[in-house]
């Protein structure tokens, strides 16, 4: 069993439309990691949770410790926020970070 | 947000070759990690690097793979002999600088996509 799940799969959405990824892990963490990547490859580091809820412009990341689940929402969303949202699960401070299969996001016009 | 840079960008090579891929991230940082990533999986962790020596490794880190920092700044991963199934992209990461206080996060290199032929 994977240790870091993610839903949905895949996601089509309208612009303008709230979107929503979800993150579900069975291990204990210290952080639990929001990350983009584009189709390029790159990586991008959008959140990092231990607890409650952080925004950053039209992206919002909400953690449950105890119920183990993180949710990743998208307010207004623009075909340039398509990508693969990559949910991550760290043990223990300066451990290795262990990922979710991603959520491939398509945004259209 | 600090940089970490990742060379080369694109490396093609063939069976059985030798690769060196660098990563040069910020001096002051004590933890590195090498990932990788096979076309259309998810991100696989490798390697981990403290104080200058292996602190974990997984089961993908096998006798082909080593890792050094030969200058005390850029950090590499090294695979002696290269397989078809090495083909991947290649990431480096790096933490131990606080953005917020009491908080860390992982920042990732751009990669290095790995062709093996």
């Amino acid at each position: 069993k994977n240790e870091v799940e993610q839903s949905p799969q895949n996601l089509t959405a309208q612009e303008g439309e709230f979107i929503t990824i979800n993150c579900s892990y069975s291990v204990g963490i210290s952080a639990l990691h929001w990350l983009q990547q584009h189709p390029g490859g790159g990586i991008v580091s959008l959140f990092m949770l231990s607890s409650g809820k952080k925004k950053h412009g039209r992206l919002i990341a909400t953690i449950n410790i105890q119920e183990k689940h993180s949710s990743l929402h998208i307010t207004a969303s623009h075909p340039r926020d398509s990508a693969v949202y990559i949910c991550a699960a760290q043990k223990t401070s300066y451990d290795k970070v262990i990922f979710g299969p991603g959520t491939s996001l398509s945004v259209i016009p | 947000e600090p940089e970490v840079t990742q060379t080369p960008s694109h490396q093609v090579t063939q069976m059985g070759q030798e690769v060196i891929l660098r990563c040069v991230p910020i001096s002051n940082h004590l933890y590195f990690y090498w990932y990788r990533q096979i076309l259309g999986q998810k991100v696989e962790f490798l390697v981990s690097f403290y104080n200058n020596e292996i602190s974990e490794k997984s089961e993908i880190f096998d006798d082909q793979f080593s890792v050094e920092r030969p200058d005390g700044s850029n950090f590499t991963l090294k695979i002696r002999s290269t397989k078809l199934e090495d083909s991947a992209m290649y990431f480096c990461a790096r933490q131990g600088q606080r953005a917020i206080r009491g908080t860390d996060t992982q920042y990732f290199g751009p990669g290095t996509r790995l062709t093996v032929l």
